[in-house]
């Protein structure tokens, strides 16, 4: 099953705009991860964050995430037409020893189109 | 440095038969996790290893299987393949800390199994 939801499923925006991608989960996490992914392909690790922190800013990335509400959002600045992929959320669930065992679980993503 | 490497890249099989898929990890990485991708979906925790032993499994049923030799690489073997087996098959490899759980998981490129 899938626990995180992303949002908007599609999202088309102009080269050199923001782009805002949301995720929101239903279990208690011990981290959450973005990916990216192009064209069916692998997924390309792009930040995480643990659930004690609040923001992460990785280059043009900026992760918040928000554990009362159960969400994190993903922008990506001042986009380019090579942002244009599919973005996901995967979540490690936390366990009562207080860690993760290591499997993530996804969400169903966020395909991002820049236009040039 | 190599990455995550799959193989192989696509393969088309027929219901009833059996598939093995392989995957090598990322130097210096000790686990290996499974994940189905189907059209249009995140991907879906299969199982992990370490230590050449299943650490954790997902909600699969017993005819997916896998192994992890002393090199850390692994393989994924699916039998009596199904229409519904149709998706991409993304390994992940990542660093175990001590008994913590692992991090950062680092993509392949994935191989795409058509069942006809």
């Amino acid at each position: 099953s899938q626990q995180g939801e992303e949002d908007p499923q599609a999202l088309s925006i102009q080269e050199g705009e923001n782009a805002t991608m949301n995720c929101s989960y239903k279990t208690s996490i011990n981290n959450l991860q973005w990916y990216r992914q192009n064209s069916g392909r692998g997924l390309v690790h792009l930040i995480l964050i643990r659930s004690n922190e609040r923001e992460k800013h990785s280059g043009r990335l900026r992760v918040t995430l928000d554990t009362s509400k159960k969400s994190s959002s993903l922008l990506i600045t001042a986009s380019r037409a090579a942002d244009t992929a599919s973005y996901f959320c995967a979540t490690a669930p936390l366990m009562n020893y207080g860690g993760s065992q290591g499997n993530l679980i996804f969400g169903k993503g966020t395909k991002l189109s820049v236009k040039p | 440095d190599a990455g995550v490497t799959q193989s192989p890249t696509h393969l088309i099989k027929t219901r009833g038969q059996q598939v093995t898929l392989r995957c090598s990890p990322k130097s210096g990485h000790d686990t290996v996790s499974w994940y189905q991708q189907a059209l249009g979906q995140g991907p879906q925790f299969i199982f992990q290893y370490y230590e050449e032993e299943e650490r954790q499994r997902g909600n699969f049923p017993d005819r997916f299987s896998g192994h992890q030799f002393p090199n850390y690489s692994s393989e994924l073997n699916v039998n009596a393949l199904l229409l519904g087996d149709s998706a991409l098959y993304l390994c992940a490899s990542s660093w175990t800390v001590f008994a913590g759980a692992p991090d950062t998981q680092y993509f392949g490129p994935g191989t795409r199994l058509t069942v006809l």
